[in-house]
């Protein structure tokens, strides 16, 4: 196991709901990254964050945000939710942004949107 | 923009024998590193192996082992002696080195692999 926990495994909405998945990091890992995986393809890079702030973000709307606290865990929020959200959101941490480093991936969190 | 192939969408292999995953990738970068993940059904990602674009040595690690090529912009997947527990979905990833460009990976669509007994 990687040392990495995302929360709940699994999730059920409707469409025009409001999600919030969590990530706990890595000790000592102060940079989190988010991924969405549609059923049958490989994750989708939705945002980065680093030292709390976001430090780089995929092609995926406003509604897709994130925040970062201070013990370097993380949520992602989906506002709005569409069918097509329904997917396997996968956290990663890693030391650092940059350079090469190991990302360390969560089991992750699986989204239906009814 | 960066982008990765993998051609096969699924794969079987006898177990105890080898098996290569195709990857092909395209990038403009010169500093890149590029990474195989194994992906079972529960989900989780697992790191294999990690090459950089400057590595003049191929990447091993155990039964893990990748083919570089960069003039051919290729970096194939080698499992040898392929056991069970090696059926999963597999992922080939890459990675801008320059810092501005954070940790992010860019995924190929993946390759299942089964092993039969």
């Amino acid at each position: 196991e990687t040392g990495v926990t995302q929360s709940p495994t699994h999730l059920i909405k409707t469409r025009g709901q409001q999600v919030t998945l969590r990530c706990s990091s890595q000790s000592g890992h102060n940079t989190v990254s988010w991924y969405q995986q549609a059923l049958g393809q490989g994750p989708q890079f939705i945002f980065q964050y680093y030292r709390e702030e976001e430090n780089g973000r995929g092609n995926f709307p406003p509604r897709f945000s994130g925040l970062q606290f201070p013990n370097y865990s993380s949520e992602l929020n989906v506002n709005a939710l569409e069918l097509d959200d329904s997917a396997l959101y996968l956290c990663a941490s890693s030391r650092d942004r940059g350079n090469y480093n190991e990302q360390f991936f969560g089991p992750g969190t699986r989204l239906t949107v009814l | 923009a960066q982008k990765i192939t993998q051609t096969q969408p699924g794969m079987f292999v006898q177990e105890k024998e080898a098996v290569t995953l195709d990857c092909t990738y395209d990038t403009s970068d010169q500093s890149y590193g590029l990474f195989w993940y194994k992906q079972p059904s529960s989900g989780e990602m697992i790191f294999l192996i990690y090459q950089g674009s400057y590595d003049e040595q191929n990447a091993t690690e155990g039964r893990y082992s990748l083919n570089f090529q960069k003039a051919r912009k290729s970096a194939n997947l080698v499992i040898s002696a392929s056991q069970l527990g090696d059926s999963a979905m597999y992922f080939c990833a890459m990675r801008e080195l320059r810092r501005a460009a954070g940790n992010k990976l860019t995924f190929g669509g993946g390759t299942r692999v089964l092993v039969k007994p």
